[in-house]
């Protein structure tokens, strides 16, 4: 089984529904974050979360929010989803007491999200 | 304004020769730099990484190279294979456990054959 789970792996909406992206990790990882991916981009951080009661924005958290329900569990909201919204998101997890390279990021495979 | 470059979309190599891929960055307080590598519908995997302090990391056929002077970082695939051909994103932290990195937006490498 895969240590980084996100559902669904492709959704498409209509403009103005809101949507929960979901990410579930058996990593034991305290640290999550969710990334947002644009064609021929990298990776730009939308929220993260350091343990269960720490949330912190990203650089681009506007229109998005979160809820860390538990350790294994990061959830992602789009209130009111508009087109710009359309991406490739990508949750991650990292523990910065690991051995070997610390706070290595452990990233999920992604939900394509189309909003029309 | 885009803290982390990486100048070239696309690479193409043959199989066997050296793949070299650049990044460039701005902010001075970036000290922790890593490479991840990206299959098409899977997230992307950490590569390799190095800290500030060194000039040079090798894990087999990768090396990853900074120049601190220059702000700018390379990472070095020999012998290229087959396999290697993917999206490869290099990013920055303000510190090795600061988990949250800024990334590039990634070269798109092809080994031939």
């Amino acid at each position: 089984d895969a240590d980084v789970t996100q559902t669904p792996r492709n959704r498409i909406t209509k403009t103005g529904k809101r949507i929960m992206l979901e990410c579930s990790q058996t990593k034991g990882h305290d640290r999550m974050y969710w990334y947002r991916q644009d064609p021929g981009l990298g990776l730009r951080l939308i929220y993260y979360s350091f343990d269960v009661k720490d949330i912190n924005k990203g650089e681009i958290s506007d229109g998005y929010s979160v809820s860390r329900q538990a350790q294994a569990k990061f959830s992602l909201s789009l209130e009111s989803a508009i087109p710009n919204q359309t991406a490739l998101y990508f949750c991650a997890t990292s523990d910065p007491t690991s051995g070997g390279v610390p706070d290595t990021q452990y990233f999920g495979p992604g939900t394509r999200l189309t909003v029309l | 304004d885009q803290q982390v470059k990486q100048n070239s979309p696309s690479l193409s190599v043959q199989e066997g020769r050296i793949s070299i891929l650049n990044c460039d960055y701005t902010n001075s307080m970036f000290d922790y730099f890593l490479w991840y590598k990206k299959y098409p519908a899977e997230g992307p995997t950490f590569l390799i990484s190095i800290s500030s302090i060194k000039d040079k990391n090798e894990d087999g056929r990768f090396t990853v190279f900074l120049n601190k002077s220059a702000k700018h970082l390379s990472l070095h695939i020999v012998p290229s294979q087959p396999g290697d051909s993917a999206v490869y994103f290099c990013a920055a932290r303000r510190d090795q456990l600061a988990g949250k990195s800024t990334f590039g937006d990634g070269t798109t490498l092809t080994v031939k054959p």
